[in-house]
């Protein structure tokens, strides 16, 4: 079947302006994680969503970084005001529930502020 | 922080050789797991152990877990250069929302020469 799927691919932006990465999970996931991934950096969580609960967006780096998930599927990842230090990869991943389950991992979109 | 360090940060040998990874971790785990991530984009599972297994076998691979030490090995036995990837393992982290996500470490670079 079809995997995590994420768009666009790359994303090149100027600094101030406002980005909106997506991402399609696995159909029937009931767990979508966003990581960032910084050059030659392990992967940095930044926001979980289970389910229809609240989620949890502990690992958010600033208030410029929102993220919301539609009817429990496809996930936007908003990054407002970008700025230089935004750049890297920001990946998504899909589990069938949380509890430190597999994750099914998108091929990320590559994010470059100029 | 990281929960899992991996070691070496980089490793390069020639095809037909074993490699040998190390991941060191703080807490107590639920499951270890490793995954690799060719080219900076998506990561890919490989494997999972549970907290009560010694060791576990798929493929090429295998995999160590010593819970007294907190510490897991992965093997590659006759690498390819096809293995040439970034590796990563990831502990289960409880967060204050109640739910558990996995986090990774930085990685070891695999490099396997023809």
């Amino acid at each position: 079947g079809a995997g995590v799927s994420q768009s666009p691919s790359n994303k090149v932006t100027e600094k101030g302006k406002d980005v909106e990465l997506r991402c399609d999970p696995i159909s029937g996931h009931t767990a979508l994680y966003w990581y960032r991934q910084s050059l030659g950096q392990g992967l940095e969580f930044l926001i979980y969503f289970q389910g229809n609960s609240a989620p949890d967006k502990s690992g958010l780096p600033s208030d410029r970084f929102s993220a919301e998930r539609t009817g429990g599927s496809v996930s936007t990842l908003t990054i407002q005001r970008t700025q230089q230090e935004d750049s890297a990869v920001y990946l998504c991943a899909s589990s069938t529930r949380s509890g430190g389950r597999e994750q099914y991992f998108g091929p990320g979109t590559r994010l470059t502020v100029t | 922080s990281q929960q899992g360090e991996e070691d070496p940060q980089a490793l390069s040998i020639q095809e037909g050789e074993n490699a040998t990874m190390n991941c060191s971790y703080k807490t107590s785990i639920n499951n270890l797991q490793w995954y690799r991530q060719n080219s900076g984009r998506g990561l890919v599972h490989l494997i999972l152990i549970r907290s009560n297994e010694r060791e576990k076998h798929s493929g090429r691979l295998r995999v160590t877990l010593d819970t007294s030490k907190k510490s897991s090995s992965l093997l590659i036995t006759a690498s390819r250069a096809a293995d040439t990837a970034s590796y990563f393992c990831a502990t289960v982290l409880w967060r204050n929302s109640g739910y558990s996500t996995l986090t990774f470490g930085k990685g070891t670079m695999l490099l396997v020469s023809p």
